[in-house]
């Protein structure tokens, strides 16, 4: 299979403030990055992708970076809230092959009213 | 929106029984996925289906297990004896091409006793 994983099995953060949850790949073949947010008892959430050929991508509060040099992808979340809270997993598909997609460990975030 | 559907919900089963966990993929889709998770962990690729036919599955994915499209909109994953390893959510993913991301289901919670 193929290794993604992320740096911090828990993230505490108060509300209002910045979070950022980090995550390694290891297959330089990797072109295509997603994270997921899942919450108790529920499927996996898209939240924003990036491709290879971007370092940077912003949806609403959310920004995910990508540093193919270390292999490194990170995702920020502005201005946390308590529906922020769940399990966050990066995603791997590498272009080759079946194109599936490989998740990683997950970072659980907890906000603190 | 559309969106994956997963029934059961919840499955509870005995040892050595066979189950099928039901997926409706989003309609237009083209890729499906099946993936496992056990409480606490990561999700797990187990087999990815396209064209009719299974394009890769994992080592999990052994010969207790099997997939089938019996139609236009269902997408099947069997279990033909079961054992309490198995118990775990069972989520269904659909893409609609190789350069986007997967939806998932609300999973199949499966418990083995």
């Amino acid at each position: 299979g193929e290794s993604v994983g992320l740096h911090l099995p828990t993230l505490s953060v108060q509300e209002g403030d910045n979070s950022i949850i980090n995550c390694a790949y290891s297959n330089s073949a990797s072109d295509y990055f997603i994270w997921y947010k899942q919450e108790s008892g529920k499927g996996p959430q898209f939240i924003i992708d990036i491709r290879s050929n971007m370092d940077k991508r912003q949806g609403q509060r959310v920004t995910v970076l990508l540093n193919k040099t270390v292999k490194h992808l990170s995702l920020q979340i502005a201005a946390t809230q308590p529906g922020d809270s769940a399990v966050y997993f990066c995603a791997e598909i590498l272009q080759t092959g079946a194109n599936n997609l490989f998740f990683g460990t997950g970072t659980r975030l907890t906000v603190i009213p | 929106e559309p969106e994956v559907t997963q029934t059961p919900s919840h499955q509870v089963t005995q040892m050595g029984q066979e189950v099928i966990l039901r997926c409706v993929p989003i309609s237009n889709h083209l890729y499906f996925y099946w993936y496992r998770q056990i409480l606490g962990q990561k999700v797990e690729f187990l087999v990815s289906f396209y064209n009719n036919e299974i394009s890769e599955k994992s080592e999990i994915f052994d010969d207790q297990f099997s997939v089938e499209r019996p139609d236009g909109s269902n997408f099947t994953l069997k279990i033909r004896s079961t054992k309490l390893e198995d118990s775990a959510m069972y989520f269904c993913a659909s893409r609609a091409s190789r350069n986007t991301e997967a939806f998932f289901g609300q999973g199949t919670r499966l418990t083995v006793v």
